[in-house]
């Protein structure tokens, strides 16, 4: 069972902090990550994408992957109201199904 | 580029109605998927489609069919609704599996409720 864990939150940060959410996933082998942001009563759509070891940043997002410990992060600099949302991990676990962690819900205090 | 479109968005069914939710993508994507997201549950899936002409069942199949219909259509099929199914769905779809690209395109989601 290939399995994915987010903290749930709900995680609150305030405005113009750093907000850093966790993803840990089972299979060692999975090579590539996807961070999705779903706003309440919406779609979730890809904000972040990681393949390698190390950090990526696109503007204020910066995703962290260490695939020795099985750990993914996304990290939110100058957070905004606007990234109030829940963010999906979503590791590629080279199967057929796509699997998404239950998520965590995060809150930008102004 | 419509992306992944969903019909209906919303609807009401009475427990025993059946009803089908439309699915269909316009990237010539070859895997498609069926989610329900109940509150605080996250998105889990029902049926996927890895290819046309396949179909296999998620981790919550029961009361649920799907028909690949082509490479574009993927329907999902309540055939005696219960209220247990009251909640938000979801299509998805990707190029391909086995590759490193799985970056998932969703529908609008279809909000259903069951009484």
């Amino acid at each position: 069972q290939k399995e994915v864990e987010q903290n749930s939150g709900p995680l609150s940060v305030p405005e113009g902090a750093i907000a850093s959410l966790n993803c840990t996933y089972s299979d060692r082998g999975s090579q590539s990550f996807f961070w999705y942001r779903q706003y309440s009563g919406k779609s979730p759509e890809l904000i972040m994408s990681i393949y390698s070891n190390g950090d990526k940043e696109d503007g204020r997002f910066t995703a962290q992957l260490n695939k020795a410990s099985q750990y993914v992060s996304l990290l939110i600099r100058d957070s905004q109201p606007s990234d109030s949302a829940t963010y999906l991990c979503a590791p590629n676990f080279g199967n057929e199904k796509l699997t998404f962690g239950t998520g965590t819900r995060l809150t930008i205090i102004p | 580029n419509a992306g992944v479109t969903q019909t209906p968005k919303f609807q009401v069914l009475k427990t025993g109605q059946s009803m089908t939710l439309q699915c269909a993508q316009d990237m010539n994507h070859n895997s498609m998927y069926w989610y329900r997201q109940d509150p605080g549950m996250g998105l889990r899936l029902i049926y996927y489609s890895a290819s046309e002409g396949t179909t296999d069942k998620g981790e919550v199949p029961n009361g649920y069919n799907v028909s690949r219909l082509n490479k574009r259509e993927f329907s999902l099929r309540l055939e005696s609704a219960a209220p247990s199914q009251t909640s938000v769905y979801f299509c998805a779809s990707i190029p391909r599996t086995g590759t490193m690209n799985t970056e998932a395109f969703f529908g609008q989601g279809t909000r259903l409720t069951v009484v």
